[in-house]
Order: C-alpha cells, then sequence, then structure tokens
C-alpha cells in the first residue's frame, strides 16, 4: 500500500508556529476522520500526540493541533521547543485492502 | 499504568521464521485490540498487523501471507508469527494498544529488533 505523503523536513525557531501536512486519499484521510499524529524521538518509542483529526489525549500540550481539509491533514506546534525536535508520523484508517496506513515520516528541526 | 514489553527479536537469516511476543501490565488485555508497528533503518513507521477484540485479523500487504499475528487473553499476551522473513522485514518491531473504538494505537513497547541478513 501506499504511505500517506509527508514532508521530509521542517524547520522552526523557538517561539515559532510549524505545519506538517499529511496527504493521502478518499480512501483514507479523505474519507474518515481517523487521523492520528505520532512524536517519535531517536531510540524512543512513538507517543501519541492527536487522534481522530484534532482531539489531544490527556498530557499532551494544548501547543499541538490538528486539523484536516479534504484528503490533507495538518499538525500543527505552535510555539517551538527544542524538545519537540523529534520525527513526526501521521496515520489514517484505510477503506482498502489494510486497515491502516502511516505517513512517510517528517523530521523537525528546532533551530 | 499500561506497560507492553516485545520480546524475541534476533538476527534470522532469509527464509527463516521467528515469533514476536508482547507481555502486557496494567490493562484489561482481553478488553482491547492490539497491533504491530514497525521502524526500518532509513525508512517511516510502517503498520504491520492488528487484532480486534473478536480475534478479527488485519495486515499490511507487505506481510500478508508471511505473518500471522494472535493474542492469548489468558496470558495477557499478543503474539507476531513471522515466516519466509526478508531482508526488507530488518527493523524494530513495536508492539502497541488500541483504545475502545480506536482506529489509532494510544500506548506503544519500547520494541524489539529483527534483522533478517545472510
Amino acid at each position: 500500500q501506499s504511505a500517506l505523503t509527508q514532508p521530509a523536513s521542517v524547520s522552526g525557531s523557538p517561539g515559532q508556529p510549524i505545519t506538517i501536512s499529511c496527504t493521502g486519499t478518499n480512501s483514507d484521510v479523505g474519507g474518515y476522520n481517523y487521523v492520528a499524529w505520532y512524536q517519535q524521538h531517536p531510540g524512543k518509542a512513538p507517543k501519541l500526540l492527536i487522534y481522530d483529526v484534532n482531539n489531544r489525549p490527556s498530557g499532551i500540550a494544548n501547543r499541538f493541533s490538528g486539523s484536516k481539509s479534504g484528503n490533507t491533514a495538518s499538525l500543527t506546534i505552535s510555539g517551538l521547543q527544542a524538545e519537540d525536535e523529534a520525527d513526526y508520523y501521521c496515520s489514517s484508517y484505510s477503506r482498502g485492502s489494510t486497515a491502516w496506513v502511516f505517513g512517510g515520516g517528517t523530521k523537525l528541526t528546532v533551530l | 499504568e499500561v506497560q507492553l514489553l516485545e520480546s524475541g527479536g534476533k538476527l534470522v537469516h532469509p527464509g527463516e521464521s521467528l515469533r514476536l511476543s508482547c507481555a502486557a501490565s496494567g490493562v484489561s488485555f482481553s478488553s482491547y485490540g492490539f497491533g504491530w508497528a514497525r521502524l526500518a533503518p532509513g525508512r517511516g513507521l510502517e503498520w504491520v498487523s492488528s487484532i480486534g477484540l473478536s480475534y478479527d485479523t488485519y495486515y499490511a500487504d507487505s506481510v500478508k501471507g508471511r505473518f500471522t499475528i494472535s493474542r492469548d487473553n489468558s496470558k495477557n499476551t499478543l503474539y507476531l508469527q513471522m515466516s519466509s522473513l526478508r531482508a526488507e522485514d530488518t527493523a524494530i518491531y513495536y508492539c502497541a494498544k488500541i483504545p475502545l473504538s480506536g482506529r489509532y494505537y494510544d500506548f506503544w513497547g519500547q520494541g524489539t529488533l529483527v534483522t533478517v541478513s545472510s
């Protein structure tokens, strides 16, 4: 199956906002409100940041937010912090032959 | 606190088989779905397989027919039986929990490394 499309890298300075996009199709991102976002630091397990497009689990800072328009979902981090430097992945439920699909990942660098 | 502990990863040769285990604690294991995802060197996360409460199973195309997911609710353990392993299956394999009515993984284990090489 094809992965969802994410930019390979994004960067920003502390305090600035950044947005990471995640583009799929009508069979996944566009067809369901089941988009999730994960943060992964090197050598660590992935951590859930956003689920069902725009919901934050308890304990996740409110500077992380999610949205969706058509076949593209977005993760916005308002007010970058040094500890936000990590890899970010989106995922979506898929109507295809497989149930779920992940994005290729985006490396966030905090300048 | 939910804890997921994977085990079973090791170096194997192409074509060989391997079974991964994931022991869960701090959670009512039989009440949730679980699954596996993997992170290959230089590549992003890839969803591998999931199993629901009714033992319904789902697989990525890349592993369909070669991998089998299963669960033993009496042992609070999730399994991934991998056969006909290929070099491209080399990855860290993560076990993760699916919340009720969820289409995502809300808790992840630390992963176990599988290396397929001759």
